[in-house]
């Protein structure tokens, strides 16, 4: 059973426009959420985090939303660039100290 | 906002050497930091949980000689990989929680190892 689903396995957008990735998790006792970037031969990048104490984390063109009633939470890339190409993770833990578990990831293509 | 810096982010190492990652805290002091190993595809799991000052808390399974943790400040806490193997090659990462205790976890941007 998936703990952590991203449902869209690829998504493509223009660029200078906003770009969402979904991510939704199971558990509920998950209170750490973290997203990565995954460039091909490379290792994974880590984005932006948010706790559950928060509903919003913002750092530069990178968002990310929390909605602890629905188990979701999505990252929002504005303007989104050709270089933000790449497989994005999302991972959720519970209790900082824990473990994270990952989704399987969205391929997101920004088109020039 | 506050920032935790890990380096190197990339480091390829000849097996048998030993490699070290540091992860510092760059506007806050960390009482406590947290070190993960992703393996592919998998989840990012716990190794050990460094506190300033004194021994870090292993998980199971994980072996201390092996991978060895010091957090001799409260702004920088190393992760030694002794006499590393190819086994070992994966993406570590850090976190750190402020003094002051906001319930926030912050993260650095990972490391990855490569043991040829």
């Amino acid at each position: 059973d998936q703990q952590v689903k991203q449902n869209s396995p690829s998504l493509s957008v223009q660029e200078g426009r906003i770009s969402i990735l979904n991510c939704d998790y199971t558990n509920s006792m998950f209170d750490y959420f973290l997203w990565y970037k995954k460039y091909p031969a490379e290792g994974p990048t880590f984005l932006i985090s948010i706790s559950s104490i928060k509903d919003k984390n913002e750092d530069g063109r990178f968002t990310v939303f929390l909605n602890k009633s629905a188990k979701h939470l999505s990252l929002h890339i504005v303007p989104s660039q050709p270089g933000d190409s790449a497989v994005y993770f999302c991972a959720a833990g519970r209790n900082y100290g824990q473990n994270f578990v990952f989704g399987p990831g969205t391929r997101l293509s920004v088109l020039p | 906002g506050a920032v935790v810096s890990q380096h190197p982010s990339w480091v390829i190492c000849k097996s048998g050497t030993s490699v070290k990652i540091e992860c510092r805290s760059l506007d806050f002091q960390a009482t406590t930091m947290f070190w993960y190993r992703q393996f592919p595809k998998q989840s990012l799991m716990l190794m050990a949980t460094s506190n300033e000052g004194s021994k870090a808390t292993y998980e199971q399974g994980v072996e201390k000689d092996k991978f060895l943790i010091n957090h001799a400040s409260l702004t920088l806490s190393t992760l030694t990989v002794t006499s590393a193997h190819p086994e070992d090659s994966s993406f570590y990462i850090c976190s750190a929680v402020g003094r002051a205790n906001t319930g926030e976890l912050f993260f650095g941007e990972g490391s990855r190892l490569t043991v040829l």
